[in-house]
């Protein structure tokens, strides 16, 4: 079983459109965070929620929303896509407690035409 | 604010050599630190973490990482490398507070030379 799972893992679409990128979390964990990986493989966190609510919003456009439909879920839409959109996506989830570490899913590789 | 400094985008080890891989980190309170490994289109993986206790924290594949509270640092060690061990790997920060997120370093790509 996978615990954290995102779709599509690719995902290439003109400039412009509107896509959606979903993930869940099998691991009963409280909190799910969104990060983008640039081509130089920098991760910078993107938005977190806790419990379904907003904790963390990195200054991130607001063409991305993200929407938490209960806590296994935290679902990225991004709206009127940019070239400079394209990245790898990666959702994550922790426990909150101390020292807990994020378990990541296996990305979704967006390219923008 | 948290902010972790990997030293060296790209380091090249033979095989069967010691991996030492740098890590400083900047906090006002005390970090719990994590390195993850990546390998290539994959997702990140965990290879160790230090909460409290032991300084000297052993994790997956041989690795282990020691805290360093006056250095400020948290290097990634392996005795021996192998083939298998070529992948980026990446420091990692957190408080743990309310508004927690786990802050990366830039990351350093791992070379095995056979």
């Amino acid at each position: 079983d996978t615990a954290v799972s995102q779709t599509p893992k690719y995902l290439v679409t003109q400039m412009g459109n509107d896509k959606s990128i979903k993930c869940e979390q099998n691991l009963g964990h409280d909190t799910m965070y969104w990060y983008k990986q640039d081509s130089k493989k920098f991760l910078k966190i993107m938005f977190s929620y806790n419990n379904k609510e907003l904790i963390i919003n990195e200054t991130v456009p607001n063409r991305f929303s993200p929407k938490s439909p209960d806590k296994a879920h935290l679902n990225l839409h991004i709206n009127s896509l940019e070239l400079g959109d394209s990245a790898v996506y990666f959702c994550a989830s922790s426990q909150r407690g101390e020292g807990s570490e994020a378990f990541f899913g296996q990305g979704t590789r967006l390219t923008v035409v | 604010a948290q902010s972790v400094t990997q030293l060296g985008s790209h380091v090249s080890v033979s095989e069967g050599a010691l991996v030492l891989l740098r890590c400083n980190y900047s906090s006002s309170v005390p970090p719990y630190l994590f390195w993850y490994v990546q390998y290539p289109n994959q997702g990140l993986q965990l290879l160790l973490k230090y909460t409290t206790g032991a300084t000297l924290v052993k994790g997956i594949n041989g690795f282990e990482a020691e805290f360093k509270k006056s250095e400020t640092s948290f290097h990634l060690t392996k005795p021996s490398a192998h083939m298998s061990d070529a992948a980026e790997y990446f420091c990692a920060v957190s408080t743990m507070n309310r508004d927690d997120k786990i802050i990366f370093g830039k990351g350093t790509r791992l070379h095995i030379l056979p």
